[in-house]
């Protein structure tokens, strides 16, 4: 079936700008999570949703980021006046819920580079 | 949840067992343990999870000490696609069970 999947793959954008990054999770999945990565590290959690309500924003760096996901499926991630230390990749990761097991499923991630 | 400590890499001859350890000595009796992996260029894919018993499935085997305070996942047939970074995480299950990623294991399988 089909997965997580995130548009943009790639995205590049200018020091200043807005973006916009997509998450589809797999049907039916109500917990939706969004990660950033950067060079080296493992992923850094941003936030979590229970369907259409964010759960825990607790890992939103500061007021530029933002995420939305309006009907419980979907979701947008996104990012005012960019810059150069956003630079990462967002990953996105869905899980069934209720569930005895926490396995979440991750996306390729959105590759976001500011200039 | 419980901080882990994980060698920064391993390699493995292709065939061999992969045998990566974790320690967790602070994790508090309702954290489970998690593995999960993280291919070059993909997503982090869930490996397998315990909590105090051994644990295997189709894709490795988790041995937790009677403590609980380490852990190893077993790979006993390692192959090239094997190689990766192996991340170990311990979570409260029944919270929000956000995944805490350290630097893991950057696992490489050779010929």
């Amino acid at each position: 079936g089909a997965g997580v999947s995130q548009t943009p793959s790639n995205k590049v954008t200018e020091k200043g700008k807005y973006v916009e990054l997509r998450c589809d999770p797999i049907s039916g999945h109500t917990a939706l999570y969004w990660y950033r990565q950067s060079l080296g590290q493992g992923p850094e959690f941003l936030i979590y949703f229970q369907g259409t309500g964010a759960a825990d924003d607790s890992g939103l760096p500061n007021d530029r980021f933002f995420a939305v996901r309006p009907e419980g499926s979907v979701s947008t991630l996104k990012i005012q006046r960019t810059e150069r230390g956003d630079s990462a990749v967002y990953l996105c990761a869905s899980s069934p819920r209720p569930s005895g097991n926490n396995e979440q499923f991750f996306g390729p991630g959105t590759r976001l580079t500011v200039l | 949840d419980a901080k882990t400590t994980q060698p920064p890499s391993m390699d493995c001859a292709e065939g061999r067992a992969a045998n990566l350890p974790c320690n967790h000595s602070t994790i508090s009796g309702n954290e489970y343990v998690y593995w999960y992996r993280q291919i070059h260029s993909q997503g982090p894919q869930y490996i397998i999870h315990g909590l105090k018993n051994n644990e295997t499935n189709e894709m490795a085997s988790l041995i937790i000490t009677e403590d609980r305070k380490s852990s190893t996942l077993i790979l006993p047939h390692a192959t090239l696609r094997d190689t990766a970074v192996y991340y170990c995480i311990a979570i409260t299950v029944g919270t929000a069970s956000k995944l805490t990623f350290g630097t893991g294991t950057r696992l490489q399988v050779t010929l």
